[in-house]
C-alpha cells in the first residue's frame, strides 16, 4: 500500500509567489516522522523541514513551513516568496515508529516545481 | 562540518560486473543508510547500518550487499550486475538510529549506469 502519496507530478509557479506541495500519508503507527527533500539537477538530498506526530505546532524553516492535517493525514510543504533557485524535484517522506522499522525512509513519487521568472 | 560524502560520483560498468561505491557519513554520525532512486520505482531503501551491524534491510536480491566500518564509513557492493541496476544510489547519515524523529542528512549521489 502506498504509504506517501504525493499527487502533482509537476508545478509551475511564477517568481515571488507562495507555493503548496501537497503530500499525504498512511500509517496505523501513532509515532511517526514526516520529512521533506529537496532535490536539484545536481542529485543530492537536500533536508528542508521535519514534523513529528507529536508536535503541536506546525515546523517552519525560513521559508519553508510545514501545514500538518493530522486528522487529514497530510503534510503539505508551503514554500513562500518562491525563488529561481527553488526548482527542484521535491520529495515528501515519513519514518515510523521506534523498532527497527523507524531506520527507513518512505519516499513519496516526487513534485517537479519549476519557477518561472 | 563536512556534508556526506559518495564516491565515485559516476561509474560506467557492464553486465556481469560487479560494483563498490563508498559513503563517508558526517563526522560524529554512526547510522548509514543506502537508498536506490530509478526514474520508474522511485526512492527506495536498501540497508542501514549502525556501529558496524546491519539493522534493516529493504527488499533488494542477495546482490546487493553492504558493511560498516569502525570510523562509520560504509561500502556498498552490487555483484553480477544487470542493466536494472542502473540507477542514483544515495548513502544517507544520521546521528543515531534512534526513532523517527532522527533527520537523515544524504550525499549528492553515486550514478551507476550498467551497460
Amino acid at each position: 500500500a502506498q504509504k506517501i502519496t504525493q499527487t502533482q507530478p509537476g508545478m509551475f509557479v511564477q517568481e515571488k509567489e507562495a507555493v503548496t506541495l501537497d503530500c499525504t500519508y498512511d500509517t496505523s503507527d501513532p509515532s511517526y516522522g514526516l520529512f521533506w527533500y529537496k532535490q536539484p539537477s545536481s542529485g543530492e538530498m537536500i533536508f528542508l523541514i521535519y514534523q513529528g506526530s507529536y508536535d503541536q505546532q506546525n515546523a517552519t524553516e525560513g521559508r519553508y513551513s510545514l501545514n500538518f492535517q493530522k486528522a487529514r493525514k497530510s503534510a503539505n510543504l508551503v514554500i513562500s516568496a518562491s525563488q529561481l533557485g527553488d526548482s527542484a524535484m521535491y520529495f515528501c517522506a515519513m519514518r515510523e515508529g521506534w523498532g527497527q522499522g523507524a531506520q527507513k525512509l518512505v519516499f513519496g513519487q516526487g513534485t517537479r516545481l519549476t519557477i518561472n521568472p | 562540518k563536512a556534508g556526506v560524502t559518495q564516491t565515485p560520483r559516476y561509474l560506467i560498468k557492464t553486465r556481469g560486473q560487479q560494483v563498490t561505491l563508498s559513503c563517508s557519513p558526517i563526522s560524529g554520525h554512526r547510522s548509514v543508510s543506502w537508498y536506490q532512486q530509478t526514474p520508474g520505482q522511485g526512492l527506495q531503501f536498501l540497508f542501514e547500518y549502525f556501529s558496524e551491524t546491519q539493522r534493516n534491510k529493504g527488499n533488494f536480491p542477495g546482490r546487493f550487499s553492504g558493511r560498516q566500518f569502525s570510523n562509520s564509513r560504509s561500502e556498498m557492493n552490487v555483484s553480477t550486475l544487470e542493466l536494472g541496476d542502473s540507477a542514483l544510489y544515495l548513502c544517507a547519515s544520521s546521528s543515531t538510529p534512534r526513532g523517527p524523529n532522527e533527520k537523515l542528512f544524504f550525499g549528492s549521489g553515486t550514478q551507476l549506469s550498467v551497460l
